[in-house]
């Protein structure tokens, strides 16, 4: 049971390039979240998608876009890649409810 | 905003030494999470706990909400218990959740 898969685990962009993060769980679960974490700071949210059919906004949304494309997958676009966006990505899921909440290993992403 | 604040912001301990790591809630939260991302940066979810007390193993974790805060207990702390710990809780009657800015525990061999 691979859980929440993310790719690439790497990647160095060059600054108004554009690139797509992918993540894909396989425990049925309903809800599925995109990250982000600066050095010494806590996870903020950029995208969340409810449920199927649904996405919405979290705190850092600017300069991001998401497809939930099925139940499995939630991608994450970058249109123009800025060096303010050099950060760690997480993606997670969660079944309905709370707790569960699973996480996937992480991209690295540089701009430059 | 409901503001978080965990504390101490870093942690040394000698391998077989106990602690606790607190979290603070200017407001009531429900469904409390804590997490561990261990040095290779793996996030990994502890315990989900809204209210009570909660143990696995050597970690156990206290949540007294109406009093705002939540504790988590490490005992005879070993090495792979190193990185850091992030208390988290949803901001709205959904389930994404906030994240405090962490406590790093290093465990000296």
């Amino acid at each position: 049971n691979a859980g929440v898969t993310q790719t690439p685990k790497f990647q160095v962009l060059k600054t108004g390039q554009s690139m797509t993060l992918q993540c894909a769980q396989d425990m049925n679960h309903n809800s599925m979240y995109w990250y982000r974490q600066d050095p010494g700071m806590g996870l903020r949210l950029i995208y969340y998608s409810a449920s199927e059919g649904t996405t919405d906004k979290g705190e850092v949304p600017n300069g991001y876009n998401v497809s939930r494309l099925n139940k499995r997958e939630f991608s994450l676009r970058l249109e123009s890649a800025a060096p303010s966006q050099t950060s760690v990505y997480f993606c997670a899921s969660t079944p309905i409810g709370a707790g569960g909440y699973t996480f996937g290993s992480g991209t690295r992403l540089t701009v430059v | 905003g409901i503001q978080v604040e965990q504390s101490p912001p870093d942690l040394i301990l000698q391998e077989g030494a106990n602690s606790t790591l607190r979290c603070n809630f200017s407001d009531s939260v429900n469904n409390l999470q804590w997490f561990h991302q261990n040095p290779w940066g793996q996030l990994i979810n502890l315990f989900y706990i809204p209210s009570g007390t909660k143990q696995n193993g050597r970690l156990s974790a206290t949540t007294v909400a109406t009093e705002r805060y939540s504790l988590l207990y490490i005992s005879s702390s070993q090495t792979t218990d190193s990185g850091v710990y992030f208390c988290a809780f949803p901001r709205s009657n959904d389930y994404k959740l906030s994240f405090g800015a962490g406590t790093t525990v290093t465990v000296r061999a």
